[in-house]
């Protein structure tokens, strides 16, 4: 069975803090990994990552995948209030997106 | 503007009474699901379609209905709505003709059976 699994659960920083966030995941046949970030309710979408070792970049957040360790992490550096969500990781299966693979998400909290 | 629409946001109903939420997608995308998102659960696939007419079961199908007659919409049905499936819904969709694509998100239905 398909399987993602993300950690912490929850995380409690204070703005300016850097976070690593992490995917770990067991999938046959793997396609590609999204994160998304979902505040109020749709999430949104972050990173798509489909080899090892290329770092995807969007102004403080960063994620990597490696492929042969089945894992992916999410960076956010000199991290804000507007920060604070629920990150979600989600693995494709070889066949598609339209059979995405969650994790139960991350918890993030910025303290100012 | 490239947009998943739910509807409705909220609903409130009572055991037993059947209910439809709407999906609809302006992408031409082939790909749609349903997702619902529980505390502690995650995001759990429902039912996904692949394109007009081809629907299929994905993890917890039990309890809902699903139809894919035309490409742009892709309602959600609960023939007799118990509180187990009081939870948030989420429809997306995506592109089968790019190779790797993200999914798109609807607003989420919050969804009370009492």
């Amino acid at each position: 069975e398909d399987k993602v699994v993300q950690s912490p659960l929850s995380l409690v920083v204070h703005e300016g803090d850097t976070v690593t966030l992490n995917c770990s995941y067991e999938v046959t046949n793997f396609r590609s990994l999204l994160w998304y970030k979902q505040e109020k309710k749709a999430p949104t979408f972050l990173f798509m990552l489909t080899s090892s070792g290329i770092e995807k970049k969007s102004g403080r957040l960063s994620s990597i995948l490696d492929k042969k360790e089945l894992f992916s992490i999410l960076n956010i550096t000199a991290t804000q209030t507007g920060d604070s969500a629920i990150y979600l990781c989600a693995v494709v299966p070889q066949g598609g997106s339209e059979k995405l693979v969650f994790g139960k998400g991350t918890k993030l909290t910025v303290n100012p | 503007e490239a947009q998943v629409t739910q509807n409705p946001r909220y609903l409130i109903t009572v055991t037993g009474k059947k209910l439809t939420v709407t999906c609809s997608q302006n992408m031409n995308h082939e790909y749609m699901s349903w997702y619902r998102q529980d505390p502690g659960l995650g995001l759990r696939q429902i039912y996904y379609s692949m394109n007009v007419e081809v629907t299929d079961k994905g993890d917890v199908p039990e309890g809902y209905k699903v139809s894919r007659k035309e490409k742009r919409n892709f309602p959600l049905i609960l023939e007799s709505p118990s509180p187990n499936q009081t939870s948030l819904y989420f429809c997306a969709s995506s592109s089968r003709r790019q190779s790797n694509t993200e999914a798109f998100f609807g607003q989420g239905t919050r969804l009370t059976v009492v």
